[in-house]
């Protein structure tokens, strides 16, 4: 049972352009949510985050969207540079829990 | 300095033997966690210690013991190894409050169990 969803498994853009990354949630109790970015060999590191409160939460060229009505949060980097190109997961938590639940990930490649 | 330093970084090994992946964060969080990336990617958090003391224990088969000696180190012991054991382990630490849901991760052992 995928509680968080990441439908795409990857993605290509152009350097300079816009990525969109997308994820779907099912547990309308999650109240906070998280992207983390994974390079090859290396841990995930987190990237931004945001709460139940908030529709959008801005971090330089990184911005993340929050849809509670559709349970959908996306992540927008603009512009793309060729060292976002990395593996992304969106992660949700409940309740101040420390638990995160993540999803499968999209690998995120952009291209000079 | 890493910040979280797990060992050994790869590990191979035949069923039913006993293994330890060992973790230590150097950042003063008290909280540390154990997640599994299994072969269909997904990370699945296994165990969360907050000052030495067991706060999350998912369902894992009672073959996997954490131990955390103080609260800079979390160990992973694994008996009687199987196959659907092979995974990348990943060890976490984050602050108590403040700073929610952010996790330090190290940079992962992988397991590969023949």
């Amino acid at each position: 049972d995928q509680q968080v969803k990441q439908n795409s498994p990857s993605l290509s853009v152009q350097e300079g352009r816009i990525s969109i990354l997308n994820c779907d949630y099912t547990n309308s109790m999650f109240d906070y949510f998280l992207w983390y970015k994974k390079y090859p060999a290396e841990g995930p590191t987190f990237l931004i985050s945001i709460s139940s409160i908030k529709d959008k939460n801005e971090d330089g060229r990184f911005t993340v969207f929050l849809n509670k009505s559709a349970k959908h949060l996306s992540l927008h980097i603009v512009p793309s540079q060729p060292g976002d190109s990395a593996v992304y997961f969106c992660a949700a938590s409940q309740g101040g829990s420390e638990k995160l639940v993540f999803g499968k990930g999209t690998k995120l490649t952009v291209n000079p | 300095d890493t910040a979280v330093s797990q060992t050994p970084k790869y590990l191979v090994t035949q069923m039913g033997n006993d293994k330890s992946i060992k973790c230590e964060q150097n950042l003063g969080h008290d909280t540390m966690y154990w997640y599994k990336q299994d072969s269909k990617k997904f990370l699945k958090i296994m165990f969360s210690y907050n000052n030495k003391e067991l706060i999350i224990n998912e369902t894992v088969p009672n073959r996997f013991s954490p131990k955390s000696p103080d609260k800079a180190h979390l160990n992973l012991h694994i008996n009687s190894l199987e196959l659907g054991d092979s995974a990348v382990y990943f060890c976490a630490s984050s602050r108590t409050s403040g700073y929610f849901g952010e996790l330090f991760f190290g940079e992962g052992s992988r397991l590969t169990v023949l």
